[in-house]
């Protein structure tokens, strides 16, 4: 069965105070990990995906890496608005129509 | 910016009622999702849907769950006797095509069974 485990689950930063988030999968046969961000009362928003370890993915202040067992979410400089709930999702298998796997998330919150 | 839409934000039933809930994919979009998610809980899958058919579905995805896509922009989610344990946000999700593995979602139903 795959599993998804984020850490922490909560964290508190200051502005500018800049930190990771991890991700850690047990997947047979990862086709892809995903990163999401989800805002209260709101649906998933894409930001990144990864196929392979080794693979790295900028946005504005977010990075995301991936390795064979863990994938880190880099928040370089935060501001209050990247405030949110960061979903980790993994997808395997060999099927056209593969489900994600969610984590519980990270709420993140960045003090001004 | 292409973006997945669900009516209704939100829908209030009663225990044993049917509900239909809406989703319009990504126009160019050939498979679809349904998620859900309780309140506090983590984001679960329930079926998926390609070529008007299930590919796959979850243990959740009981007799009481349908999806149809019933014209070439609509995929809709039934629900045929609600349960109080129903109560949750339902996400539709599209992705483009095989090799690209991406899903994006909708804005989600809140769904409150009374």
């Amino acid at each position: 069965e795959d599993q998804v485990t984020q850490s922490p689950e909560a964290l508190r930063l200051q502005e500018g105070e800049s930190s990771s988030l991890n991700c850690s999968y047990t997947v047979s046969g990862l086709r892809g990990l995903f990163w999401y961000r989800q805002d209260p009362g709101k649906g998933p928003e894409f930001l990144f995906t990864l196929y392979s370890a080794g693979e790295e993915k900028e946005k504005e202040r977010l990075k995301a890496t991936l390795t064979k067992k863990e994938s880190f979410l880099h928040i370089t400089a935060p501001k209050p608005e990247d405030s949110a709930t960061y979903l980790c999702a993994v997808q395997a298998g060999e099927t056209s129509g593969s489900r994600l796997t969610f984590g519980e998330g990270t709420q993140l919150t960045v003090n001004p | 910016e292409p973006e997945v839409t669900q009516t209704p934000s939100h829908q209030v039933t009663q225990m044993g009622q049917e509900v239909i809930l809406r989703c319009v994919p990504i126009s160019n979009h050939l498979y679809f999702y349904w998620y859900r998610q309780i309140l506090g809980q983590k984001v679960e899958f329930l079926v998926s849907f390609y070529n008007n058919e299930i590919s796959e579905k979850s243990e959740i995805f009981d007799d009481q769950f349908s999806v149809e896509r019933p014209d070439g922009s609509n995929f809709t989610l039934k629900i045929r006797s609600t349960k109080l344990e129903d109560s949750a946000m339902y996400f539709c999700a599209s992705r483009w095509t095989s090799g690209q593995w991406t899903q994006y979602f909708g804005p989600g139903t809140r769904l409150t069974v009374l």
